[in-house]
């Protein structure tokens, strides 16, 4: 079955620290892969995306992610976290073949001053 | 560009009573999709269009449930009786055609029926 899995409902990081949020599928076609944040009262917006090749991809607000396909993940990291990056993070799969995207339940990202 | 717009934000009905949900999607795109979201999930897909045509809504209730894209630019979902269940966010995105999974989304509308 396809599903993607984010395994941390809730994680709290400290101002500036690193940040790594996790994220596994099952599927079973090549994946698209892509990582969402929605922050309070805003809409989803598309942080990064992997369709292929280098499998550390950069995104948005100095956000990447890495395939590993012998793990099936797609964590995504962060090296230093600003207040405002708290948020909700979901990652999503699918495939170039059609448009249903599979969707994680999210990971809510809490920032301690 | 301006993005996708979204009305209203926030409606509260009784149960049985009827709601519609009007959507505006990015200039030049294609694809619209309708989502709903519960509280502490992802989305779920309820109906896709191309253009004006419904190319998958074999997720959306249709019972109760009705969407129309008549000129191929907005959209409205309808909801015709509100259950109780129904409560939830409606998410509307669009796309351009042929990118796959890169959607541009509203900022939802919230729905709460008592």
């Amino acid at each position: 079955a396809q599903s993607v899995t984010q395994p941390d409902i809730h994680i709290t990081v400290s101002e500036g620290a690193s940040l790594e949020l996790r994220c596994n599928y099952s599927y079973g076609a090549t994946p698209y892969l892509f990582w969402y944040v929605q922050s309070p009262g805003q809409g989803l917006q598309l942080l990064l995306k992997y369709f292929s090749g280098d499998t550390l991809v950069q995104g948005i607000k100095g956000f990447e992610a890495e395939f590993k396909r012998s793990q099936s993940s797609f964590n995504l990291r962060k090296p230093s976290v600003h207040w405002s990056d708290a948020a909700e993070y979901f990652c999503a799969v699918g495939a170039s073949s059609n448009y249903q995207l599979i969707w994680g339940a999210g990971t809510k990202l809490i920032i301690k001053p | 560009e301006a993005g996708v717009v979204q009305s209203p934000r926030y409606k509260i009905i009784e149960k049985k009573q009827p709601v519609a949900f009007w959507c505006n999607p990015i200039s030049g795109h294609n694809t619209l999709y309708w989502y709903l979201q519960n509280l502490g999930q992802g989305p779920e897909l309820l109906i896709r269009y191309e253009n004006e045509e419904a190319v998958d809504d074999s997720q959306l209730p249709k019972d109760r449930f009705s969407a129309e894209r008549l000129k191929g630019v907005d959209s409205t979902l309808k909801i015709q009786p509100a259950e109780l269940g129904d409560s939830a966010v409606y998410l509307c995105a669009s796309s351009r055609q042929g990118e796959t999974g890169e959607l541009f989304f509203g900022e939802g509308s919230r729905l709460t029926v008592l």
